[in-house]
């Protein structure tokens, strides 16, 4: 059982490029969202989703989209990457209702020239 | 919105001694959650807290959830080099809600 699948674990760009980070998870959940965590600002939610075809903007939407075509798949795209976007993102998944844990990804770390 | 304070920000023990930390919510929880995170990987989920004055144990680690529902506690006993890490709580901000919110997370150092 794979879990919530990210990749790539690394990248490097330069500022103005584009890239997507990809998340896949394998337990048929609903719920998908992507993180970023920085030194002293904790986990912060960039962009959510309750299901296929269902988005939503978190706390740090800016400079980010989203896609959720599958149940599987939530795709974070970085539109013209900046500095500031240099982080650590995770993604996670987790069932319909409450009460039950967020499974995470093991994140990618992005760096920004 | 519900805010997670955590305490201390970090932790410095020597292996074998017991440490507390302390997650404490502005708002009535509806479920606690502690993830443990090592560097370079994803956050591992310990233990999920729902009800007041609820306490769960997995090995050396006991994590508790006052009666009124707004503290939770995470104790380690006899602490080894492999407790080394950043302890998250996460918490429901309401029934049926899928948003967790984190705290900034406790980093724990164990010196053998």
């Amino acid at each position: 059982n794979a879990g919530v699948t990210q990749t790539p674990k690394f990248q490097v760009l330069k500022t103005g490029q584009s890239m997507t980070l990809q998340c896949a998870q394998d337990m048929n959940h609903e719920y998908m969202s992507w993180y970023r965590q920085d030194p002293g600002m904790g986990l912060r939610l960039i962009h959510y989703s309750v299901g296929a075809g269902i988005t939503d903007q978190g706390e740090v939407p800016n400079g980010y989209n989203v896609s959720r075509s599958t149940t599987e798949d939530f795709p974070l795209r970085l539109l013209s990457a900046a500095p500031s976007q240099t982080s650590v993102y995770f993604c996670a998944s987790r069932p319909q209702g409450g009460g039950q844990p967020q499974h995470f990804g093991d994140g990618t770390r992005l760096s920004i020239l | 919105s519900q805010e997670l304070e955590q305490s201390p920000q970090s932790l410095i023990v020597q292996e074998g001694k017991n440490l507390t930390i302390n997650c404490t919510s502005s708002k009535t929880l509806y479920g606690l959650y502690w993830y443990k995170q090592k560097y370079g990987e994803g956050l591992i989920f310990l233990m999920m807290l729902q009800k007041g004055g609820e306490e769960k144990s997995h090995e050396k680690i006991t994590a508790k959830l006052d009666e009124k529902k707004q503290q939770s506690s995470l104790h380690i006993t006899a602490s080894q080099p492999s407790h080394a890490g950043i302890y998250l709580c996460g918490a429901d901000p309401g029934a049926g809600s899928y948003q967790l919110t984190f705290g900034k997370g406790t980093k724990l150092s164990v010196i053998p």
